[in-house]
């Protein structure tokens, strides 16, 4: 167990729509990361929250959107779904702060399907 | 091109050793990772190892460093069905003031009895 659990476990959405995935993160983390990973691929990084500012951005569309909550509990909201968004999205935690690098540990992952 | 480069299938008969490959390219990286997945599952943190060590041993898991070369691998001693599944490498990337874990493609391992 990694102490580090998302919700919903798999999702239906229809293209156009918009949809919010949770994780909650081991308490005392106070970064949360969160990753796509697409069939058959590697997790590609969406962005970071350290403290609930955007510590990081990967390469994606400004419709990924992130919140990061005191309670250690973080959001990953998509609008404007396109199919290509279908994709298991896994965060991960960990303690360190700005400049630190330190262990991360994940989630079981969501699994998005966009019809 | 890829950050980190892994092999894509490694196939091994049951009670043999295990070596998966990987490369990468950030120097700077405090951490380099071993993740395991399962079908349908997340990512589960197998074993890491610190960039100032050349090896780490854990169990039936050894992990070997060559910071030269930017070469990481993981070995399974006699590996067993239930280590079938994909392995990812991953390195620390700092990026604007953070460590950003970043993964390769994954090795699909897959072990015959």
């Amino acid at each position: 167990e990694t102490g580090v659990t998302q919700s919903p476990t798999h999702l239906i959405k229809t293209r156009g729509q918009q949809v919010t995935l949770r994780c909650s993160s081991q308490s005392g983390h106070n970064t949360v990361s969160w990753y796509q990973q697409a069939l058959g691929q590697g997790p590609q990084f969406i962005f970071q929250y350290y403290r609930e500012e955007e510590n990081g951005r990967g390469n994606f569309p400004p419709r990924f959107s992130g919140l990061q909550f005191p309670n250690y509990s973080s959001e990953l909201n998509v609008n404007a779904l396109e199919l290509d968004d279908s994709a298991l999205y896994l965060c991960a935690s960990s303690w360190g702060g700005r400049g630190e690098d330190t262990e991360a540990f994940f989630g079981q992952g969501t699994r998005l399907t966009v019809v | 091109g890829e950050d980190v480069e892994q092999s894509l299938f490694l196939s091994v008969r049951e009670g043999d050793s295990s070596v998966i490959n990987c490369t990468y390219t950030d120097s700077s990286s405090t951490y380099l990772y071993w993740y395991k997945q399962e079908p349908g599952a997340g990512l589960q943190l197998l074993t890491y190892i610190f960039s100032n060590m050349d090896m780490k041993q854990d169990q039936r898991l050894t992990v070997l460093l060559n910071k030269k070369d930017k070469h990481l691998s993981l070995r399974i001693a006699d590996t067993q069905t239930g280590d079938s599944a994909i392995y990812f490498c991953a390195e620390s990337i700092a990026s604007g003031g953070s460590y950003i874990p970043t993964f390769g493609r994954g090795t699909s391992l897959i072990v015959h009895p």
